[in-house]
């Protein structure tokens, strides 16, 4: 069936470095696709989002590209904040508010 | 402006019992959504209302229940709790709906617990 799933399950960077974290989806016909952050303990946090229309789209320290072409999307977070270690997940619209969502990447920053 | 708002946060229930958790969207948001998250699944749409009407649902035995209230506002109904419900139940709203491009904002979740 169709899906949103991530690449890999953690990522551990330094501090200062950037991140990218990868997300493949299935469905071609998706437009629209959203970032969100989730902090133990936390619900998920819109991070930003993206159009099938646009290529790339960039928000405060975070940029997302989209390649509809292999139907991927990736998150950059420049700089790598210890605070930014949390779990990142790639979300899909399927009908109304029923999102659906990958695995979800743990990122950890070392400092 | 306040954020989505579920209360309670933290509950602990027995097998067989029945639990409800509340939930208070964005000002001006109408549709409401909820998700259940667990290690193992994780995030899973359980339904949607919008203006008191639930739209969708997901794959969840008839256990699991919703309403919406005129407000706006939503609660949602777990009757003969099994331990496998034990997960953090999510609240989201939005203007509208996700497809329509609008944003689904998150509160910080019910944790439930059921011994």
């Amino acid at each position: 069936g169709e899906s949103v799933g991530l690449h890999l399950p953690t990522l551990s960077v330094q501090e200062g470095d950037n991140s990218i974290i990868n997300c493949a989806y299935s469905n071609s016909a998706s437009d629209y696709f959203i970032w969100y952050k989730q902090e133990s303990g936390k619900g998920p946090q819109f991070i930003i989002d993206i159009r099938s229309n646009m290529d790339k789209r960039q928000g405060q320290r975070v940029t997302v590209l989209l390649n509809k072409t292999v139907k991927h999307l990736s998150l950059q977070i420049a700089a790598t904040q210890p605070g930014d270690s949390a779990v990142y997940f790639c979300a899909e619209p399927y009908n109304n508010n029923d999102m659906r969502f990958g695995a979800g990447t743990r990122l950890t920053v070392k400092p | 402006k306040a954020g989505v708002t579920q209360t309670p946060r933290y509950l602990i229930k027995t097998r067989g019992q029945q639990v409800t958790l509340s939930c208070s969207p964005i000002s001006g948001h109408r549709s409401v959504s909820w998700y259940q998250q667990t290690p193992g699944q994780g995030l899973q749409f359980l339904f949607e209302y919008f203006s008191e009407t639930q739209r969708n649902k997901g794959n969840f035995p008839g256990r699991f229940s919703g309403r919406q209230f005129s407000n706006s506002r939503s609660e949602m109904n777990v009757s003969t709790l099994e331990l496998g419900d034990s997960a953090l139940y999510l609240c989201a709203s939005s203007l509208v709906g996700a497809d329509s491009g609008n944003t689904i904002y998150f509160g910080e979740g019910s944790w439930l617990t059921v011994v």
